[in-house]
């Protein structure tokens, strides 16, 4: 079956601009979470939704990040008045159930260049 | 102290070599632990849970210490597919993520 799909995949902008990154789960996946992964740097956990419960949004590094989730599928992480150290690859997954101890599926990651 | 730290490698082996990694965490109410791998410019990918008892997955063992705080990775018989990086995870409320550690299988 499909797995999990971002687009774009590449996304270059300059420096100021805001940028939405697009994610979409693996049909039937209640959780979905963001993570950006910097070059050298381990996955960093952004944000976290799971059903209709409020998202964790404990790893979001500034209020210039935001995310949503409609109909509790397709998510959308929007990075406002980007800044040349939001350049990173933003990964999102997915699973089935509220599982931080379950496997997570990855989509291929969106890398973003703020020039 | 970071909470996963994983050695960066390279690791830089023959095929056929058996080859080692470790992971040390901090936080000792960390609940579950996992090896991801990812290859070059591709998303991480689950190799496998790794359980208190130990497990074992054809040429991969893992094995988790919780009284020195640290996992393992043990590859048998390195193929030149095995090159990637491999990702220790820990989840602690949630997942942490290691920087991973290189590994460079040659003929």
């Amino acid at each position: 079956g499909a797995g999990v799909s971002q687009s774009p995949s590449n996304k270059v902008t300059e420096k100021g601009k805001d940028v939405e990154l697009r994610c979409d789960p693996i049909s039937g996946h209640t959780a979905l979470y963001w993570y950006r992964q910097s070059l050298g740097q381990g996955l960093e956990f952004l944000i976290y939704f799971q059903g209709n419960s409020a998202p964790d949004k404990s790893g979001l590094p500034s209020d210039r990040f935001s995310a949503e989730r409609t109909g509790g599928s397709v998510s959308t992480l929007t990075i406002q008045r980007t800044q040349q150290e939001d350049s990173a690859v933003y990964l999102c997954a997915s699973n089935p159930d509220r599982g931080w101890y379950n496997e997570q599926f990855f989509g291929p990651g969106t890398r973003l260049t703020v020039l | 102290r970071k909470e996963v730290e994983q050695d960066p490698g390279p690791f830089n082996v023959p095929e056929g070599a058996t080859v080692a990694f470790n992971c040390t965490y901090s936080n000792s109410a960390s609940q579950s632990f996992f090896w991801y791998r990812q290859d070059c410019r591709k998303e991480p990918k689950l190799l496998m849970s790794v359980y208190s008892s130990g497990n074992e997955d054809g040429r991969f063992t893992a094995q988790l210490n919780r009284a020195s705080q640290y996992i393992s990775l043990l590859i048998r018989d390195s193929k030149l597919s095995d090159s990637a990086t491999y990702l220790c995870v820990v989840n602690t409320d949630k997942l942490i993520f290691g920087t991973g550690t290189r590994l460079q299988v040659f003929p």
